[in-house]
């Protein structure tokens, strides 16, 4: 199994500021398939990029994917108040598909 | 517009079967690609995938639920049943269902709000 490490655990931002959050794979499936979703309280998870780099529909350009092997990224290059939620991981190139244990971005 | 809708009882008993379907509209199993997986998550924890089922009858199993686990669709309702034997408090989580996007992998573009599962004598 594909264990995700999301860090960091916790990261308190401003409005406008970039965030830098991070996915490492335990092992390399070689194939990209990692996707990111955001998740607000009660609130189900909301694709925001799949195959590493691809924004979803609707997907605002501020979020933008990166990475391939065993590390990736996901950057918001301005935060907007709507941005702090979690954000999780998943990977589904290797089953069992797996996701991370999250962070969360807090307002600073 | 895709929608999906988890219906389902919201209090189990140790050792008994869950029972959860998925609703949905705006798109057919009749479609080649078309995908309806379940993700569950426990109070205040991370998403753990489940099993998704495809339209063309095969499906795919968290393998550690695997003997647990049961999906199944009835296109003609435009309906998913997953079905979970033996439940266990370790098993009270929010269930959603998903829709597969339709592309390379089993990313999911398209959540349910989710259904709560309490499992608890």
């Amino acid at each position: 199994e594909i264990v995700l490490t999301q860090s960091p655990g916790t990261l308190s931002l401003s409005p406008g500021e970039r965030a830098t959050l991070s996915c490492r794979a335990s092992q390399s499936d070689s194939s990209s398939y990692l996707a990111w979703y955001q998740q607000k309280p009660g609130q189900a998870p909301r694709l925001l990029i799949y195959s590493a780099s691809s924004r979803a529909t609707d997907i605002p350009d501020r979020f933008s994917g990166s990475g391939s092997g065993t590390d990736f990224t996901l950057t918001i290059s301005r935060l907007e108040p709507e941005d702090f939620a979690v954000y999780y991981c998943q990977q589904y190139g290797s089953s069992p598909y797996t996701f991370g244990q999250g962070t969360k971005l807090e307002i600073k | 517009q895709i929608t999906l809708k988890e219906s389902g009882p919201t209090l189990v008993k140790p050792t008994q079967t869950l029972t959860l379907t998925c609703t949905f509209s705006g798109f057919s199993f009749s479609t080649n690609g078309v995908g309806v997986g379940w993700i569950r998550q426990p109070p205040g924890k991370a998403l753990e995938w489940l099993a998704l089922i495809y339209w063309d009858d095969n499906d795919h199993y968290n393998p550690s639920l695997k003997n647990r686990l049961t999906i199944s669709k009835d296109t003609s309702k435009n309906q998913v049943v997953l079905t979970m034997t033996n439940m266990d408090p370790v098993d009270t989580a929010t269930y959603y269902c998903a829709h597969r996007a339709r592309g390379f992998g089993d990313y999911m573009d398209v959540w349910g709000k989710g259904t709560t599962v309490t499992v608890s004598s």
